[in-house]
């Protein structure tokens, strides 16, 4: 069974705080996501990785960038936390699509945190 | 531009009756459809999916039916269940499963 863990179920970070939330998957997995979740607007994309030391922007990437330096680690750095930085974070894996597996993702159990 | 929305924020269903949620979609290259359910303080886990070469996958309560010419697509849960109150996300993906783009989703309540 696919387990993707988040280092953090909850922070409390000051605005301009550097943050780092982690992500690790132990499945394998090429494809790496982290995605924000916030009443209405449902899941937004905020950056992905096909592979080790690969990334890509997603829908909303200002404000973070990201690390992958090895395949089972995924972090996502908010280089200066702002206010409208406070949401519940989620961090996703799959294989790549093409492998005969199914397109969906296993997602972590969530960071939610919280800037003041 | 949302390419997937879900219009109902939330729906309140009574124990033992249907749910149906709604998802539509304006992306004609969609090719996959899912919904993913969460519980607060929890990921999104995934619930079921259906190809766009079939109009109906069902999986137990569980049963989604897809509309290609109106582009939308239905989640049914028959009975529903207290247990079955989470948000609902519906996710589209195209391109023989590329990035999925989820939707705003839709809070459901089942009263005992």
């Amino acid at each position: 069974d696919v387990k993707v863990t988040q280092s953090s179920r909850y922070l409390v970070k000051r605005t301009g705080e550097k943050v780092f939330l982690e992500c690790v998957q132990d499945m394998d997995h090429e494809n790496m996501f982290w995605y924000r979740q916030d009443p209405g607007l449902g899941l937004r994309l905020i950056y992905f990785s096909y592979d080790v030391k690969m990334k890509e922007k997603g829908d909303i990437p200002e404000g973070y960038s990201v690390s992958r330096e090895k395949k089972e680690r995924f972090s996502l750095i908010l280089e200066s936390a702002s206010t409208n930085q406070t949401s519940m974070y989620l961090c996703a894996s799959r294989y790549p699509p093409g492998t005969g597996t199914m397109a969906g993702y296993t997602f972590g159990s969530g960071t939610r945190l919280t800037v003041v | 531009d949302q390419q997937v929305k879900q219009n109902s924020p939330s729906l309140s269903v009574q124990e033992g009756r249907i749910s149906i949620l709604n998802c539509d979609y304006t992306n004609s290259m969609f090719d996959y459809f899912l919904w993913y359910k969460k519980y607060p303080a929890e990921g999104p886990t995934f619930l079921i999916s259906i190809s766009s070469i079939k109009d109906k996958n069902e999986d137990g309560r569980f049963t989604v039916f897809l509309n290609k010419s109106a582009k939308h697509l239905s989640l049914h849960i028959v009975p529903s269940q207290p247990g079955d109150s989470a948000v609902y996300f519906c996710a589209a993906s195209g391109n023989a499963g590329n990035m999925l783009t989820f939707g705003g989703g839709t809070r459901l309540m089942v009263k005992p």
